[in-house]
């Protein structure tokens, strides 16, 4: 029972790097999302897609771009990495937009 | 914009005592959700409350939503400790996206 696969689990990059969350669900969930996950600030919605072929700005947009290459797969690019992006990020997925969300484990990135 | 205030920030409790948290917006709510995240790990889906009034229970979990709608309780019975974790409360938003509130972090002392 995979569910949400988030890779990689943990990654340390320095400012300025490049990199991509790849997240990945074997649920035929129409939805997807990305959030990141900040001590004291709770979760906060960095893009979504509402269903395959679309993509949405979430609360926190700036500094990421997301592709949604198929209906299982959600990735999240950070193209220039700065310290702010440190954060654990986590996808997740529901079968219709909004209603019980489905999460992956969280990836850790630290940005030095 | 609307936000949600979970109380109290973190818990400890001894096992076997009953604890409460709770969740306040500042609007209405439309859907309230409650997921429970333990360390290192993602975050699983506890319930979902939509009309004022209402209650659900799961094992020795049950969560309100007061007739106002602009707040939420979590009460677990005889606490043993495979409720230790953080709780977050997530609603509906006016944009239809989830906001989330801080989390609880609830320790349980055997």
């Amino acid at each position: 029972n995979a569910g949400v696969t988030q890779t990689p689990k943990f990654q340390v990059l320095k400012t300025g790097q490049s990199m991509t969350l790849q997240c990945a669900q074997d649920m035929n969930h129409n939805s997807m999302y990305w959030y990141r996950q900040d001590p004291g600030m709770g979760l906060r919605l960095i893009y979504y897609s509402a269903s395959e072929g679309t993509t949405d700005k979430g609360e926190v947009p700036n500094g990421y771009n997301v592709s949604r290459l198929n209906k299982r797969e959600f990735s999240l690019r950070l193209e220039s990495a700065a310290p702010s992006q440190t954060s654990v990020y986590f996808c997740a997925s529901s079968e219709a937009y909004r209603g019980e969300l489905f999460f992956g484990e969280g990836s850790r990135l630290t940005v030095l | 914009s609307q936000e949600l205030e979970q109380s109290p920030q973190s818990l400890i409790v001894q096992e076997g005592k009953n604890l409460t948290i709770n969740c306040t917006s500042s609007k209405t709510l439309y859907g309230l959700y409650w997921y429970k995240q333990k360390y290192g790990e993602g975050l699983i889906f506890l319930m979902m409350l939509q009309k004022g009034g209402e209650e659900k229970s799961h094992e020795k979990i049950t969560a309100k939503l007061d007739e106002k709608k602009q707040q939420s309780s979590l009460h677990i019975t005889a606490s043993q400790p495979s409720h230790a974790g953080i709780y977050l409360c997530g609603a509906d938003n006016s944009n239809y996206q989830l906001i989330w509130g801080a989390g609880t972090k609830l320790i349980i002392k055997p």
